[in-house]
């Protein structure tokens, strides 16, 4: 089954104590993104990778770090979380062959204390 | 910043009747898309329409695009309690095609009445 998996689902954490949330995808797609959803503002792009070892930043990259070593996988990292990083996270991916819809991952909910 | 912005916010129907939203955007698109969320959980994509396309039919969906008014609607006729999400429009822009990402609205939560 086509699909993207994102780990953990859950995650409650301190300030200051780094994290990755896993991002994984079985469908060969060359691109792969990370959102955060906060209420009222939607959802705003982190980061993306157009390919292995290509990553560009987002319009809210700051305080998070990626990694793009294998086509399948886009962990994020957030090396010292603070309160304000609170939000559901979303990973996608898509194919830059077209069509570009983009398949997403059930999310992560973070709450930093 | 914000590309696509959906209207209204919030809508609530009856079970049957359609439900149309509405999203406008500020630049020039390769195309358009709407996803489906329910509460909490990951984006589903419904349909895309491409710039030079001006109407498109899913099922039970129907998206119109008019790039002179740089909009979009979304139409669900004969709704079910199971249309019951938050629509989002995302749009795909012209200088990054496919790769720079979409651009979300904020959604229209829409909610479907038994």
């Amino acid at each position: 089954e086509a699909q993207v998996t994102q780990n953990p689902r859950y995650l409650i954490t301190v300030t200051g104590k780094k994290l990755t949330v896993t991002c994984s995808q079985n469908m060969n797609h060359e691109y792969m993104s990370w959102y955060r959803q906060d209420p009222g503002l939607g959802l705003r792009q982190i980061y993306y990778s157009m390919n292995v070892e290509v990553t560009d930043k987002g319009d809210v990259p700051e305080g998070y770090k990626v990694s793009r070593k294998e086509k399948r996988n886009f962990p994020l990292i957030l090396e010292s979380p603070s309160p304000n990083q609170t939000s559901l996270y979303f990973c996608a991916s898509s194919s830059l062959q077209g069509p570009y819809e983009q398949y997403f991952g059930p999310g992560t909910r973070l709450t930093v204390t | 910043s914000q590309q696509g912005e959906e209207d209204p916010q919030a809508l609530s129907i009856q079970e049957g009747e359609n439900a149309t939203m509405n999203c406008s955007y500020k630049t020039s698109i390769n195309n358009l898309q709407w996803y489906r969320q329910n509460s909490g959980r990951g984006l589903v994509h419904l349909i895309l329409i491409r710039s030079n396309e001006r109407e498109k039919h899913s099922g039970r969906l129907r998206v119109t695009l008019d790039t002179s008014k740089k909009s979009s609607s979304l139409l669900i006729t004969a709704s079910r309690a199971a249309d019951t999400a938050s629509y989002f429009c995302a749009t795909d822009v012209l200088s990054g095609g496919g790769a720079d990402g979409l651009t979300f609205g904020k959604g229209t939560h829409l909610i479907i009445q038994p």
